[in-house]
């Protein structure tokens, strides 16, 4: 069994597009997070949701919105893309979301914007 | 606030041991430790908690020490299957994990 699953795999898309990601985890766990990582490998986090509760917003461009329907799910959607879009985005889980709480992490998502 | 990671990128032979270090200019929480092997994601490692613990998983071990705001990766008797980017995550008390631009480790047969 998959623990945190994401699809698309992959995303090649136009500028200007809209365009969503979907993450769902079956680990029972209480926060789920939205992580970017650039073509540098940085990995940044971009959001975290507690029990469908928006915790941490990383300065992200509200372009981007997640939305969190249930605590299993937690998907991004991202309006108007550009260039610099493009990236792997990682959702990730954990059962504390406390900093003191090791993270799964989903295989991810790479997002091409042309 | 993000913490440096050294060195950038190390080449081992089978075998060999390796140290990665993390400095965090913040008093820290905790540190976090991820691998991430090409492709794929990143898969955690070990947790190190504020007190000067250190830990071990197999043969990679991990000190933390937070009078130094500093934490280190010991990879001993390394295999191939130890090569990828570790990542260094530091938690300053907001809940939020910053992680270093990674240590690239290639370790040859």
């Amino acid at each position: 069994d998959t623990a945190v699953s994401q699809t698309p795999k992959y995303l090649v898309t136009q500028m200007g597009n809209d365009k969503s990601i979907k993450c769902e985890q079956n680990l029972g766990h209480d926060t789920m997070y939205w992580y970017k990582q650039d073509s540098k490998k940085f990995l940044k986090i971009m959001f975290s949701y507690n029990n469908k509760e928006l915790i941490i917003n990383e300065t992200v461009p509200n372009r981007f919105s997640p939305k969190s329907p249930d605590k299993a799910h937690l998907n991004l959607h991202i309006n108007s893309l550009e260039l610099g879009d493009s990236a792997v985005y990682f959702c990730a889980s954990s059962q504390l979301g406390t900093g003191g709480d090791e993270q799964f992490f989903g295989p991810g998502t790479r997002l091409t914007v042309l | 606030q993000q913490p440096v990671q050294s060195p950038q990128a190390v080449i081992l032979r089978e075998g060999e041991d390796a140290v990665i270090n993390c400095s965090s200019s913040k008093a820290l929480y905790s540190v976090h430790w991820y691998r991430q092997k090409h492709g794929e994601a990143p898969v955690f490692l070990m947790i190190l908690l504020k007190g000067g613990e250190q830990k071990g998983h197999e043969k990679i071990s991990a000190s933390f020490n937070e009078k130094k705001q500093q934490s280190s990766l010991y990879l001993t008797a390394s295999q191939l299957s130890y090569s990828g980017t570790y990542f260094c995550g530091t938690v300053v008390g907001d809940d939020k994990i910053i992680f270093g631009k990674g240590t690239r480790l290639h370790i040859l047969p």
